[in-house]
């Protein structure tokens, strides 16, 4: 496990369809996290896991978006009834515990790039 | 709130001469302090971190960043340029931890370097 994957790389949807990424951390990493990064900014927090608990949301994060971690592994992250504005770069993070994130910083994927035409 | 502000959208160099990326943050609270790199298409790789210890800190490929805390800066620099360096830079303040103890990133709107043969 070399890293943190996400799946798929891009993803072009008409509007008004749903959409599902998926994220694989790192296996022993025990935090997960979804960040947004639209054209010309940094990413923005979304949503965040500790094992399979989701403990936080945005308020970027609206009714249409829902994001699960079943069993503290990969995660999904849906988007339904897509619009326009949600085409963006949707970044998937891992960490290992409390101690340690503030200090070792997280551990990236690569990102799906969303397009809503 | 906790935020940072890179002072320049893009920065030119030339192929072997020192590079300066300039970072300023707002915070209320003792901060973290990061740098990111992305490369196009490819996820974002920690290139250093600040997390109180020693005021300079060296990251990797030769990049290095200074805290300084009367001028609320971290800005990053390296002294030659390489070609290799051409990506997008981000700076990033940790917020303080959350009532389910995490860290989540603050992420500035980044620098794309460019590098001139």
């Amino acid at each position: 496990d070399t890293g943190v994957s996400q799946d798929p790389r891009h993803k072009i949807t008409k509007r008004g369809q749903n959409v599902t990424f998926r994220c694989d951390p790192i296996s022993e990493h025990n935090r997960l996290y979804w960040y947004r990064q639209t054209l010309g900014q940094g990413p923005e927090f979304l949503t965040y896991f500790q094992n399979e608990a989701q403990l936080e949301k945005s308020r970027l994060l609206s009714d249409r978006f829902s994001a699960e971690r079943p069993k503290g592994s990969f995660s999904t992250l849906e988007i339904q009834r897509t619009e326009q504005g949600d085409s963006a770069m949707y970044l998937c993070a891992s960490s290992l515990d409390r101690s340690r994130d503030r200090g070792y910083g997280y551990t990236f994927g690569s990102g799906t790039r969303l397009t809503v035409v | 709130a906790q935020s940072v502000t890179q002072l320049d959208s893009h920065v030119s160099v030339s192929e072997g001469t020192p590079v300066l990326l300039r970072c300023n943050y707002s915070s209320s609270y003792s901060p973290s302090l990061f740098w990111y790199v992305q490369h196009p298409n490819k996820g974002l790789q920690l290139l250093l971190k600040y997390t109180s210890a020693a005021t300079l800190v060296k990251g990797i490929n030769g990049f290095e960043a200074e805290f300084k805390k009367s001028e609320t800066s971290f800005h990053l620099t390296k002294p030659s340029a390489h070609m290799s360096d051409a990506a997008e830079y981000f700076c990033v303040v940790s917020d303080p931890p959350t009532t389910s103890g995490t860290y989540k990133y603050i992420f500035g709107t980044g620098t794309r370097l460019k590098v001139l043969a």
